[in-house]
């Protein structure tokens, strides 16, 4: 069973870096599928983040490129995000998801993780 | 982008009547090469992540009740529930996966009337 689990600072002050790590299990994360972060600010709706393909190919929203990196560490089977220069704005829960069989398609889901940015 | 809009923005319908939200893409998110259309429904109950119901506009998941259904192509899509269980009190989403950005509707909630 593909199993995904979030982690990281759940609070993060205006201005820094937000970092998430999304740690996968029961699926190596280099066996053809891509990697996506999604986000949902409190009572609101899903906003794509990015995706990562297994080949290491990454796929930005582009409302948030300049500020992104999504990256792969396939020794630890682990998925990243950064988000530098954080405002209120990015408040949210993050949630992976695994993109079936190269397609935007999220079949599985990490339980996600709120990340409030305050002072 | 591909702006997905659903309509309603929430609906209250009677246990075992039906339940219909529909979904309309700016942009055709079908294939005439492959009659694919890359077009998802989700599920969130409240506390939990979004649960992938249909894909490929029609396509139950395994484990899926069938009394969830989805149909269209290009740019309208519906999600039906033929009747109505308390368990499928939720916000229910759409999502084109065409090209990216992927993007989402807005949501609909379904209650119990």
């Amino acid at each position: 069973q593909v199993q995904l689990q979030e982690s990281g600072p759940g609070l993060v002050k205006p201005s820094e870096t937000l970092s998430l790590t999304c740690s996968v299990s029961g699926y190596s994360i280099n066996s053809g599928s891509y990697w996506g972060w999604i986000r949902q600010p409190p009572g609101k709706g899903l906003e794509w983040i990015g995706s990562i393909y297994y080949t290491g190919s990454t796929f930005y929203n582009p409302s948030l490129t300049s500020r992104l990196t999504i990256s792969a560490d396939t020794s630890k089977n682990q998925v990243s995000l950064n988000l530098t220069s954080v405002t209120a704005a990015d408040t949210a829960i993050y949630y992976c998801a695994r993109g079936r069989t190269a397609t935007g398609l999220l079949d599985y889901w990490g339980q996600g993780t709120l990340v409030t940015v305050s002072s | 982008d591909i702006v997905m809009t659903q309509s309603p923005d929430s609906l209250a319908v009677s246990l075992g009547e039906r339940a219909t939200i529909n979904c309309k893409s700016r942009r055709s998110v079908s294939y005439s090469s492959n009659s694919k259309s890359y077009l998802a429904w989700y599920q969130q109950k409240p506390g939990h992540p979004p649960k992938l119901l249909i894909s490929w506009a029609s396509t139950r998941e395994s484990g899926v009740p069938d009394r969830f259904s989805g149909s269209g192509s290009g740019t309208d899509f519906t999600l039906t529930i033929s009747s109505l269980q308390a368990e499928d009190v939720a916000v229910y989403y759409c999502q084109q996966y065409y090209s990216t950005p992927y993007t989402f509707g807005q949501g609909t909630k379904v209650e119990i009337k």
